[in-house]
């Protein structure tokens, strides 16, 4: 089946630093991608709808200047999660979407800021 | 936002019992998926049951689904320890479009 990769799979960071975590379709284009994030013992939540070559699309409460997602290509999108601080340490995960019914998950990125 | 509810929120039985999660959902669906996510780990799709279809079967697996009463169900007969693992159902509109995810079950099964 279909392969989405993140990177990197677990990132410490200072307060106020940005970290980049990268979500690739290996094996096929995806023009739509979706971030998630999730808080231990919670489900997953959406954050934003990726599309290639346009801006993304924000659940309501994300901020879009917080977390900048850029997605340049058919097989990678990125989340930058800017000025992290304590609170967004959590589990952020992609997933690419095509007009196909299944959508491919990435392993996840656990982020945990200090 | 959450799509709906999933009950019950955990659920501890032995080793060899069966094992059945309940979801919820609010708005017109295209299918339904669960999947499963062991502890810190990513997503693993278990099954996918589309608006048009009333019952699925995957090895031990039973996915049944009432659009009338926007319900499904997940059944895992013959439970074994490594079931051990969070169960979420997730929806959408349309094929393509993001999945909403309902809140879960945790299942624990005891050897």
């Amino acid at each position: 089946g279909a392969v989405v990769s993140q990177h990197p799979s677990w990132v410490i960071c200072k307060s106020g630093t940005s970290v980049k975590i990268e979500c690739r379709s290996l094996d096929f284009q995806a023009t739509t991608m979706f971030w998630y994030r999730q808080f231990p013992k919670q489900s997953l939540m959406l954050m934003a709808t990726s599309n290639e070559g346009s801006k993304a699309t924000y659940e309501q409460g994300v901020e879009k200047d917080k977390f900048l997602i850029n997605h340049a290509s058919l097989t990678l999108s990125t989340l930058t999660v800017t000025s992290a601080h304590p609170e967004d340490s959590s589990f952020y995960i992609c997933s690419a979407g095509s007009k196909a019914e299944t959508q491919y998950f990435g392993p996840g990125t656990r982020l945990l800021v200090l | 936002s959450q799509q709906g509810e999933e009950d019950p929120q955990a659920l501890s039985i032995q080793e060899g019992e069966n094992a059945t999660m309940n979801c919820s959902y609010k708005t017109s669906i295209n299918n339904l998926q669960w999947y499963r996510q062991n502890s810190g780990r990513g997503l693993v799709h278990l099954i996918l049951i589309r608006s048009n279809e009333r019952e699925k079967h995957s090895g031990r697996l039973r996915v049944t689904l009432d659009t009338s009463k926007k319900s499904s169900s997940l059944l895992i007969t013959a439970s074994r320890a490594a079931d051990t693992a969070s169960y979420f159902c997730a929806t959408n509109a349309q094929a393509g479009t993001a999945l909403i995810f309902g809140k879960g079950t945790t299942l624990s099964v005891s050897s």
